[in-house]
């Protein structure tokens, strides 16, 4: 079974629309992190959340991490064509693990 | 910008035949990693160090091996490759210290015949 569950697996959204991605974890987590792919590139780093209840934005990127710490959403404002690709959450177990990955939630957004 | 460069970026080649993938990172991290990504599918993480001299096996069972002479290079060796390990390989690094934060490198597309 998966660790880490995230939905939906692919999304189709207007230039300008809000979108909302979620990542559920089996486990409770140590950290939470939030990275985007473009297709068939590595991954870069968006953010991160250890604390429950914590949220972070940047630009127009918000991410929370509920307070149980075991999800997770990424919510996009008034998405844009940059906003485009692969979308994936990492759990860190322990603080020095390595991280295990969800598949992905695979964005398109269309003008 | 993130300074993890992999090479090579695609690599067609003949089963039986044994490859290694290089990974190299300018940054001085500690920590570097070897993940296999199938499309659609989830990151599976296949070798990991924490320092030279150090490499332990993910979760994934493959029939690679790694090595860590350097800080900055952590190579990838398939002895004989096989049409299952057709995927695409990233290489990552972080730094010692409790934060996850990894840079990645660009990939690299393997497809063996």
């Amino acid at each position: 079974s998966q660790e880490l569950e995230q939905s939906p697996q692919s999304l189709i959204v207007q230039e300008g629309k809000n979108l909302t991605i979620n990542c559920t974890s089996s486990k409770t987590l140590y950290g939470l992190y939030w990275y985007k792919q473009k297709y068939g590139e590595g991954l870069i780093f968006l953010m991160m959340l250890q604390k429950g209840g914590e949220e972070k934005s940047h630009e127009k990127i918000t991410a929370k991490l509920d307070e149980k710490k075991q999800q997770s959403s990424l919510h996009i404002t008034a998405s844009q064509p940059s906003h485009a690709g692969i979308y994936l959450c990492g759990a860190d177990r322990s603080g020095n693990t390595p991280l295990v990955f969800g598949k992905g939630t695979r964005l398109s957004v269309i003008a | 910008e993130a300074d993890i460069y992999q090479t090579p970026r695609y690599l067609v080649i003949g089963t039986g035949k044994k490859i290694t993938l290089e990974c190299s990172q300018t940054m001085g991290h500690d920590k570097m990693y070897w993940y296999q990504q199938d499309p659609g599918m989830e990151l599976h993480l296949i070798h990991y160090s924490y320092g030279v001299n150090s490499t332990e096996k993910g979760d994934l069972s493959s029939e690679s091996t790694v090595s860590r002479i350097r800080t900055e290079h952590f190579p990838l060796t398939l002895e004989s490759a096989r049409p299952s390990h057709t995927s695409q390989y990233l290489c990552a690094s972080s730094e010692l210290s409790g934060v996850e934060k990894l840079f990645f490198g660009s990939g690299t597309q393997l497809s063996v015949l």
